[in-house]
């Protein structure tokens, strides 16, 4: 079936480093790709998507470029924040199965 | 528009007990999804309801059961509650089945206690 793969961390940056993670996926046919938050204490929030290969999804800063031949989706920021301290899930949805989601990747960003 | 609603937020149930859990998805939306979050396990699927029949059910006992009614709301209740049901309870809601491949929006979750 579906699978996702992510790193898993703790991820520990500075303010204002740099900020990849890796999601790589294994599915047939044309899934979509997630990235989705999840701040302490709360339920997970749409980060970005993209829907189809060489899309790239951004939001607040985050971006992540759909890439097929190596079916990857990695999510990079420029310059983290405090604020973006939180867990953060890679997921998949493809035609006719349900979400899959990685198993998240917590991210700490020290002032 | 409102988004999610899940409660209650937060209980603290003893084994041995029943637990019923509410989730209003954002209007309009059909599709109500069920996931269970544990710092082991991650996000597990746990079943999801559309148009108030279950599509999926994922790989749990069948103490856990729900339903969906004709507004699109949906419960989930877990009976005779063990010390391992402690868990956010995560609902999500979408327009379509989550198979469609749409975005689905999470609510903020309901934290279980089992003692």
């Amino acid at each position: 079936g579906d699978s996702v793969t992510q790193m898993e961390g703790p991820v520990t940056l500075s303010e204002e480093a740099f900020l990849t993670i890796n999601c790589t996926y294994t599915a047939t046919g044309y899934p979509s790709l997630f990235w989705y938050v999840q701040y302490p204490g709360e339920g997970l929030q749409l980060l970005l998507k993209a829907t189809k290969a060489d899309d790239k999804g951004s939001n607040k800063g985050f971006e992540a470029t759909y890439r097929k031949e190596t079916t990857s989706f990695h999510l990079e920021k420029g310059s983290v924040q405090v604020s973006d301290s939180a867990v953060y899930f890679c997921a998949l949805a493809n035609y006719g199965q349900n979400f899959v989601f990685g198993p998240g990747t917590r991210l700490s960003v020290l002032p | 528009k409102a988004g999610v609603t899940q409660t209650p937020r937060y209980l603290i149930k003893t084994r041995g007990q029943q637990v019923t859990l509410s989730c209003s998805p954002i209007s309009g939306h059909r599709s109500v999804s069920w996931y269970q979050q544990t710092p082991g396990q991650g996000l597990q699927f746990l079943f999801e309801y559309f148009s108030e029949t279950q599509r999926n059910k994922g790989n749990f006992p069948g103490r856990f059961s729900g339903r969906q009614f004709s507004n699109s709301r949906s419960e989930m209740n877990v009976s005779t509650l063990e010390l391992g049901d402690s868990a956010l309870y995560l609902c999500a809601s979408s327009l379509e089945p989550t198979s469609s491949g749409n975005t689905i929006y999470f609510g903020e979750g309901s934290w279980l206690t089992v003692v």
